[in-house]
């Protein structure tokens, strides 16, 4: 199975400043037939279902703003909020899709500093 | 606009079991793959098992295999899983999710999600 590893587990950001997630995935998750990282980023609020922000690595989900923005190739993948938000506080998951089982990291919490 | 609404979890007993639906609209249900993730109790995301527009292509998580069944009824536009031999460390919320992109197999991108129901494995 492929393992994936966020860091940290948690951060504290103030409001307009910028958040970065990492996510390591145990192996390549590059598709090399078309040169996309087969990886997705989740964000979820207590009490919510997780929603889709970002896709093949890189690509926003259509009505996510555009201060959510992923980026990375391979192995090391990043989320980055550039000028975070009130409502920005959730826990963000990363999504390996590459290879079956599918995996999950284990969550970052982002909070307000 | 998207709708998935789950339905029949509940508490069963260890070595029970339990069947759950989702129900679908908004969207073109026979054309899209579907999925179910799990979140236990405080706990992270994980994916339990997909399904193809077709039945014939079902995908599951190896702490899964042989217990539960994933099936679809596309004429009704509804999603399944049946869940047999149930254990402690099935308790989660369990989430419908649609594919994001139209296709026989499931692309792994998940942009739908209903709101969960809640299984409780205990004695």
């Amino acid at each position: 199975d492929i393992v994936m590893t966020q860091s940290p587990d948690s951060l504290a950001v103030s409001l307009g400043e910028r958040a970065t997630i990492n996510c390591k995935s145990s192996q390549s998750i590059l598709y090399s037939s078309n040169n996309k990282n087969d990886l997705s980023w989740y964000q979820q609020k207590p009490g919510q279902p997780p929603k889709l922000l970002i896709y093949s690595a890189s690509t926003r989900e259509s009505g996510v703003p555009d201060r959510f923005s992923g980026s990375g190739s391979g192995t090391d993948f990043t989320l980055t909020i550039s000028g975070l938000q009130a409502e920005d506080v959730a826990v963000y998951y990363c999504h390996q899709y590459y290879s079956s089982p599918q995996t999950f990291g284990q969550g970052t919490k982002v909070e307000i500093k | 606009e998207v709708q998935l609404l789950e339905s029949g979890g509940g508490l069963v007993q260890p070595g029970g079991s339990l069947r759950l639906s989702c129900a679908a609209s908004g969207f073109s249900f026979s054309n899209y793959a579907m999925n179910w993730v799990r979140q236990a109790p405080g706990k992270g995301l994980e994916w339990v098992s997909s399904i193809g527009v077709s039945s014939d292509n079902t995908y599951y998580a190896d702490s899964v295999k042989g217990r539960f069944t994933i099936s679809r009824d596309n004429s009704n536009n509804t999603l399944h899983l049946a869940m047999n031999s149930l254990r402690a460390e099935d308790t989660a919320v369990y989430y419908c999710s649609k594919d994001r992109f139209p296709g026989w197999f499931p692309s792994g991108v998940k942009n739908s999600w209903g709101q969960g129901t809640l299984v409780t494995v205990s004695s």
